[in-house]
């Protein structure tokens, strides 16, 4: 299984709901990763996860707030957001090793109303 | 991070090699060159990867110039399927269990039937 699922494929949410997107991997690898692209532009990192830890936020807001429950799965909780954080969500994961190529899903498409 | 450029766009006709090129020249020794695309409405995808010599898969091949200041991202037969931004980036882990990919504006791949 070489894939990376995410859940849902498309997500319309008020600013005062709170919901999660989901990220899953059977691949074995130990390092997932949350992105951020917005229409035209490339993906802009926002969390790295390594063996279940919380490795790098890039200054994310706090109304995002990622989980790694076990090395399989990712969740990403949402709350409070603005329609400027409607976007294309992506999850990837990598290999431990040492060239950690990445392998992408195919995004959950956010619309924050 | 060190910086890559990429021309902005590039075509190609259908089942001609396609040569899209990469400058890295602030390179260090422990830089590896990545190559990801993502086509229209897809999360992006892993092609290939290299840290010195060149690199064939069965997705395309990389060529890495000898002082490793540029590299060359080769497509033998470029197919519709192949229209796409492909980005270039460099990838140091610098000791850790994770890579942290920072992606560029990378080059718009249009093929022509």
């Amino acid at each position: 299984d070489t894939e990376v699922t995410q859940t849902p494929k498309h997500l319309v949410m008020g600013m005062t709901n709170k919901k999660s997107l989901k990220c899953e991997q059977h691949m074995g690898h130990r390092a997932m990763y949350w992105y951020k692209q917005k229409a035209k532009k490339p993906p802009e990192l926002m969390f790295v996860y390594s063996y279940e830890k919380l490795s790098i936020n890039e200054s994310v807001p706090s109304r995002f707030s990622p989980e790694c429950p076990n090395s399989s799965l990712l969740n990403l909780h949402l709350h409070a957001l603005q329609p400027e954080d409607s976007a294309l969500y992506l999850c990837a994961s990598s290999p431990v090793g040492t060239t950690y190529e990445q392998y992408f899903g195919p995004g959950t498409r956010l619309t924050v109303t | 991070d060190a910086k890559t450029t990429q021309p902005n766009s590039m075509e190609s006709n259908e089942e001609e090699p396609v040569h899209l090129p990469c400058n890295h020249s602030t390179i260090s020794g422990t830089d590896y060159i990545h190559w990801y695309r993502q086509l229209p409405s897809q999360g992006p995808e892993y092609v290939i990867h290299g840290l010195t010599s060149n690199v064939n898969n069965r997705m395309a091949s990389l060529a890495i110039a000898e002082d490793r200041k540029s590299s060359t991202l080769i497509l033998h037969r470029a197919t519709l399927r192949d229209a796409a931004v492909y980005y270039c980036i460099l990838l140091n882990a610098g000791g850790t269990s994770y890579g942290k990919l920072t992606f560029g504006q990378g080059t718009i791949l249009t093929v022509h039937p």
